[in-house]
């Protein structure tokens, strides 16, 4: 079985620190492993995924993450926060191939103070 | 619609009705799920449909949920029986292809609160 633990529930950081969120997965396979972003009154949406190919990965927005194996962890991280990155975000991970079904993690509520 | 349409937005409920959570998912997309998003506790899977194969229930929390797509298209959520725990809020997501290539598009939620 595959599952995500994200570490803490809420991060605050000031607008233009380094962002990171953290991310650790369990899995009995290779992993497909995934960052999604919920942003206030919104549905959530993809912000990066790692799929075996580069282990660095770059999303949306600045966002990028790094899946280390050694570590079994895809910890977010964004060079320079901005306002509008506040949101929740949630690593998920799925054993990728056909009828695969995403895991998430509980969650992580992003605050960006100025 | 372009995107993944969830009906009603809200629902507030007594403890014992039935409730039906409807998901209309972008046009063509074959695989559908539905997730439940409690507080503090994540995403949690309920079932998947893949074009015409069996759906995956095995996320389904008790006999009280089912689901249906009609047609490949349309899904249904019905809880029964409703219960306080069953509260939050219902997400349901579709994609058109699967593995590498997979990406969710996720509705913007049904909220039940079960009285």
């Amino acid at each position: 079985a595959q599952s995500v633990t994200q570490l803490g529930s809420h991060v605050s950081v000031s607008e233009g620190a380094l962002v990171l969120l953290r991310c650790n997965y369990s899995s009995s396979v290779p992993p497909y492993l995934f960052w999604y972003v919920q942003y206030p009154n919104q549905g959530l949406q993809l912000l990066l995924k790692y799929t075996s190919a580069a282990t660095l990965v770059k999303g949306i927005n600045g966002f990028e993450a790094e899946f280390k194996k050694s570590e079994t962890s895809f910890h977010l991280t964004k060079p320079s926060a901005h306002m509008s990155d506040a949101a929740e975000y949630f690593c998920a991970v799925s054993k990728g191939g056909t009828a695969s079904k995403l895991t998430f993690g509980t969650g992580t509520r992003l605050q960006v103070t100025l | 619609g372009a995107g993944v349409s969830q009906s009603p937005s809200n629902k507030v409920t007594e403890k014992g009705k039935d409730v039906e959570l409807r998901c209309d998912p972008i046009s063509g997309h074959t695989a559908l799920y539905w997730y439940r998003q409690s507080l503090g506790q994540g995403l949690e899977f309920l079932i998947y449909f893949q074009g015409n194969s069996a759906p995956d229930k095995s996320g389904l929390p008790s006999d009280r949920f089912s689901a249906e797509r009609t047609g490949g298209s349309v899904s249904t959520l019905t809880i029964q029986r409703t219960q306080q725990e069953d509260s939050a809020v219902y997400l349901c997501a579709s994609s058109l292809l699967q593995g590498a290539q997979e990406k969710l598009f996720f509705g913007s939620g049904t909220q039940l609160s079960v009285l």
